[in-house]
C-alpha cells in the first residue's frame, strides 16, 4: 500500500524569505501523481500545484515549485517570496495513475507552516 | 473555484442519533468523494462514487453509509453517531481531462 509522510510538523519563514516543506512516499508503482493541497484557517482545501511522475520536468506555479526526486521517492514544495497569506497547513497527496476505483487520494499528516512579517 | 457545497457547514448532535451529511456538485463530474480529516491523520477516504449508483468503501467506513441517486448529489450518513465520529468532513470530485479532486469546504461534526 502506498503512504506519504510528511516529517516536519510545523514550520516557520520570514515574509519575503523561501521555505521548503518535505514530504516521502512509498509506492510500487512506476506512474502515480503527487499533489500539494493548502489549508488556510478558513479550512478549505486549495489545490497548489500538482507532479506527473513521468514527466521529469518540475512543476511550478508563481512563487510555488517542487523537487521532485523519482529515485528517492521525495517530492518537496518550495515556497519563494513568501507572504503572509502563505501560512497555513500544507498536505501533500499522493495518487494512482489509473483512475477508477484507484482514484483515491492519499495523504501526509501536513505541515504547519507560521508567516513572520 | 470548483462548484461544489456541503451542508450543513457546522452540526451539533448526541451520541446514537442519525446524521446525514450533503455533497452537491454543479460540474458534473463523474467521481465523488468523502474524506475525515484529524489532527495527526491527515484526510482519510470513508467512502467514494463512480457513477449514480455505484459506490464503494474507504479506509474509514465502518460507522459510515452513502448514497448518490443523482449525479450531482452524495449523501453521507451516520446511522447512530458516536463520539469518534466526530470530526470535520469533506466531500471532493473529480472529473475531466485531469481528474485532479477538488474540495468543498467542509462539516465540522461534533457527537456529544
Amino acid at each position: 500500500a502506498q503512504t506519504v509522510t510528511q516529517s516536519q510538523p510545523e514550520m516557520s519563514v520570514q515574509e519575503a524569505e523561501t521555505v521548503t516543506l518535505s514530504c516521502t512516499y512509498d509506492t510500487s508503482e512506476s506512474d502515480y501523481y503527487l499533489f500539494w493541497y493548502k489549508q488556510p484557517p478558513s479550512r478549505q482545501m486549495i489545490l497548489v500545484i500538482r507532479q506527473e511522475a513521468y514527466k521529469q520536468q518540475n512543476a511550478t506555479e508563481n512563487r510555488f515549485s517542487v523537487n521532485f526526486q523519482k529515485a528517492a521517492k521525495s517530492f518537496s514544495l518550495k515556497i519563494s517570496d513568501s507572504q503572509l497569506g502563505d501560512a497555513a497547513m500544507y498536505f501533500c497527496a499522493y495518487r494512482s495513475p489509473y483512475g477508477g476505483a484507484t482514484n483515491k487520494l492519499i495523504f501526509g499528516t501536513g505541515t504547519l507552516l507560521a508567516v513572520q512579517p | 473555484d470548483a462548484g461544489i457545497t456541503q451542508s450543513p457547514r457546522h452540526k451539533v448532535t448526541e451520541t446514537g442519533t442519525p446524521v446525514t451529511l450533503r455533497c452537491h456538485q454543479t460540474e458534473n463530474h463523474r467521481y465523488m468523494y468523502w474524506y475525515r480529516q484529524d489532527p495527526g491523520h491527515g484526510l482519510r477516504l470513508i467512502h467514494y462514487s463512480y457513477g449514480v449508483k455505484d459506490t464503494d468503501k474507504g479506509e474509514v467506513s465502518d460507522g459510515y453509509s452513502v448514497s448518490r441517486s443523482k449525479t450531482e448529489d452524495f449523501l453521507l450518513t451516520l446511522e447512530s453517531a458516536t463520539s469518534s465520529q466526530t470530526s470535520v468532513y469533506f466531500c471532493a470530485i473529480s472529473g475531466g481531462s485531469t481528474d485532479t479532486q477538488y474540495f468543498g469546504p467542509g462539516t465540522r461534526l461534533t457527537v456529544l
